[in-house]
């Protein structure tokens, strides 16, 4: 079975440029979670999918956005790129059948460096 | 807002012996799930093991075990029997249905090294 895939592997911007990262889940899960990872800021959530529609978001600004398309792949949009948006993001999927209780898959993340 | 504590930075064991990772946590929810997440130098999170508050028995997982102490909000790892492989960043984390939906709340990890 496939885990949860994402890409690019690394990315490279200058401040104030778009990142898009992807993500595709593990086959029959609904659910999508968006993470970053940031040097002495450990993990935070950002954004969780399911079924298309965003179920809840974490604590960052507009700028951070994302979507889930109808194969429940899904997509995380960074505009007006700052230096501090340097991190590992991390995509987890899930069954979402169980809520709080499903075990989240993550994938191996994007390294999203702004120069 | 729920907190997850980790007030190890680092911990370390020689190979074949037991370490116990501490963690604790912030809630006033009766309702909530418990994780420790292994993050090895490839950055893959990976589930170790998983605690249901309800649930008094602690889990066991293989190697893992857990020393779930609700009243006091305890939540902790220990690693039997200690093998090069397990050397990662080990992360605590909480989720509740009615408070953290969807969100899983980490710690800021303690890294496990393993010494032959």
């Amino acid at each position: 079975e496939a885990g949860v895939t994402q890409s690019p592997t690394h990315l490279i911007k200058t401040r104030g440029q778009q990142a898009t990262l992807r993500c595709s889940p593990i086959s029959g899960h609904t659910s999508v979670y968006w993470y970053q990872q940031a040097l002495g800021l450990g993990l935070q959530f950002l954004l969780w999918y399911d079924e298309g529609e965003e179920r809840n978001r974490g604590n960052f600004p507009p700028r951070f956005s994302g979507r889930q398309f109808p194969n429940y792949s899904s997509e995380l949009n960074v505009n007006a790129l700052e230096l501090e948006d340097s991190a590992l993001y991390l995509c987890a999927s899930s069954t979402g059948t169980s809520g709080s209780a499903d075990e989240q898959f993550f994938g191996p993340g994007t390294r999203l460096t702004v120069l | 807002a729920q907190t997850v504590t980790q007030s190890q930075p680092e911990m370390s064991v020689q190979e074949a012996e037991t370490v116990t990772l501490s963690c604790t946590y912030d809630t006033s929810e009766s309702d909530y799930y418990l994780f420790w997440y292994k993050q090895p130098p490839s950055r893959q999170m990976i589930l170790v093991i998983r605690q249901e508050a309800y649930k008094q028995q602690n889990a066991t997982e293989n190697r893992f075990s857990v020393n779930f102490q609700k009243a006091a909000k305890s939540f902790s790892l220990k690693i039997s029997d200690s093998q090069l492989g397990d050397a990662a960043m080990y992360f605590c984390a909480y989720n509740s249905p009615t408070d953290s939906w969807g969100k899983l709340q980490f710690g800021a990890g303690t890294q496990v090294v393993v010494t032959p």
